[in-house]
């Protein structure tokens, strides 16, 4: 079963405009990733924020974590047509040793020029 | 660097078969893990490896198996394949045990007649 939620499951806007996804999740973690998905393809890792990080920065992408809520938030600024994929949230449990991953069910973003 | 290499990347199968996917993770990585995804369940972790060593399993039947090499490529196979099995298989490789991002490869679609 999926560790948590994403919202919305899917988000269609226009080039130019913020994205925002959000997840929450059920367990205590050491860490949130968020992934992309190009239709039917690999996931590429987008940024990681750690369980003691409130808000990190990478380009375009915020992703801001608070742990009390069990919660996370993806920001996209100014969006391009590229963008149009889906997005995963990915938690790393304290429980878990490894790289095991507990993934959301993925927002599916388009982005319409 | 040559990103994570899975073959095949399409293979079409019928129930009851048996099928080996195969994943040659970045060079220098030495953990491998596997996910399958399916529209109905999402992204869910299948198992993980490390020096050879299983070092972690989801909740998957003992039907799923996999291993790792000494050059820490690793195969996993499903025996009596069944129609639930048809899925997106993704393999993905860290430098070691929990470094947090994982790199994916592009994925083997496998369809179950």
């Amino acid at each position: 079963s999926q560790q948590g939620e994403e919202d919305p499951q899917a988000l269609s806007i226009q080039e130019g405009e913020n994205a925002t996804m959000n997840c929450s999740y059920k367990t205590s973690i050491n860490n949130l990733q968020w992934y992309r998905q190009n239709s039917g393809r690999g996931l590429v890792h987008l940024i990681l924020i750690r369980s003691n990080e409130r808000e990190k920065h990478s380009g375009r992408l915020r992703v801001t974590l608070d742990t009390s809520k069990k919660s996370s938030s993806l920001l996209i600024t100014a969006s391009r047509a590229a963008d149009t994929a889906s997005y995963f949230c990915a938690t790393g449990g304290l429980e878990t040793s490894g790289s095991r991953l507990t993934f959301g069910e993925g927002t599916q973003l388009t982005v319409n020029p | 660097k040559a990103g994570v290499t899975q073959t095949p990347r399409y293979l079409i199968k019928t129930r009851g078969q048996q099928v080996t996917l195969s994943c040659s993770p970045i060079s220098g990585h030495r953990s491998v893990s596997w996910y399958q995804q399916t529209p109905g369940q999402g992204l869910q972790f299948l198992f993980e490896y490390f020096s050879e060593t299983q070092r972690n399993k989801g909740n998957f039947p003992g039907r799923f198996s996999g291993r790792q090499f000494s050059n820490s490529r690793s195969e996993m196979n499903v025996s009596t394949l069944e129609l639930g099995d048809s899925a997106l298989y993704l393999c993905a490789s860290s430098p070691q045990l929990n470094t947090g991002e994982l790199f994916f490869g592009e994925g083997s679609r496998l369809t179950v007649l």
